[in-house]
């Protein structure tokens, strides 16, 4: 059981510069989070899924997309890459029914620095 | 979902109990308790929530004030393993989950 699996788990890239990272999860899970930690900080919800098709902002949307074309994969893109968007990049997803305690499920994390 | 206030860092003898308060005065009615933690670089590690009642687990106990205004988690007896940094986080439940939010948590540091 592989739970969330993140990909890749470290790239550099040059400004201006595109990526995609991939979130991959085999639970079933509804819901699906991107969120970014920078050094010493907690973490900031970037955007998030509560379903196949569907995508929400969260906290600090700007300078990413994201898609959710199936269920099990949340993808998070930056079209033109900025040096502060160098982070640790987790994924992490949801399951809520009942008899479930509701527990956020996450991935090992991406470094990401962006020169 | 409500913010949460909770102190930058705390300290901890090994072997004695660790208590991490956390304030969410704003918490709605529907909102659950939860607590994860982060070890070094990992991604986060759920370790119990709760809405009203106390909770106990086998990792840790939640006390929920009356008023639901705050909450501790409780470590009973803390290990070098458990330094670690702290989250509390209120959710609301079911189709409502929707966004989860972290603040910057909770830095416990135990020591020999």
């Amino acid at each position: 059981n592989a739970g969330v699996t993140q990909t890749p788990k470290f790239r550099v890239l040059k400004t201006g510069q595109s990526m995609t990272l991939l979130c991959a999860q085999d639970m079933n899970h509804e819901y699906m989070y991107w969120y970014r930690q920078d050094p010493g900080m907690g973490l900031r919800l970037i955007h998030y899924s509560v379903g196949e098709g569907t995508t929400a902002k969260g906290e600090v949307p700007d300078g990413y997309n994201v898609s959710r074309l199936k269920k099990q994969n949340f993808l998070l893109g930056l079209e033109s890459a900025a040096p502060s968007q160098t982070s640790v990049y987790f994924c992490a997803s949801l399951r809520w029914t009942k008899g479930d305690t509701g527990e956020l499920f996450f991935g090992e994390g991406s470094r990401l620095t962006v020169l | 979902d409500a913010k949460t206030t909770q102190p930058t860092s705390m300290d901890c003898a090994e072997g004695r109990a660790a208590n991490l308060p956390c304030n969410h005065s704003t918490i709605s009615g529907n909102e659950y308790v939860y607590w994860y933690r982060q070890i070094h670089s990992q991604g986060p590690q759920y370790i119990i929530h709760g809405l009203k009642n106390n909770e106990t687990n086998e990792m840790a106990s939640l006390i929920i004030t009356e008023d639901r205004k705050s909450s501790t988690l409780i470590l009973p007896h803390a290990t070098l393993r458990d330094t670690a940094v702290y989250y509390c986080i209120v959710r609301a439940a079911g189709t409502n989950a929707g966004k989860s939010t972290f603040g910057d948590g909770t830095t416990l540091t135990v020591k020999p």
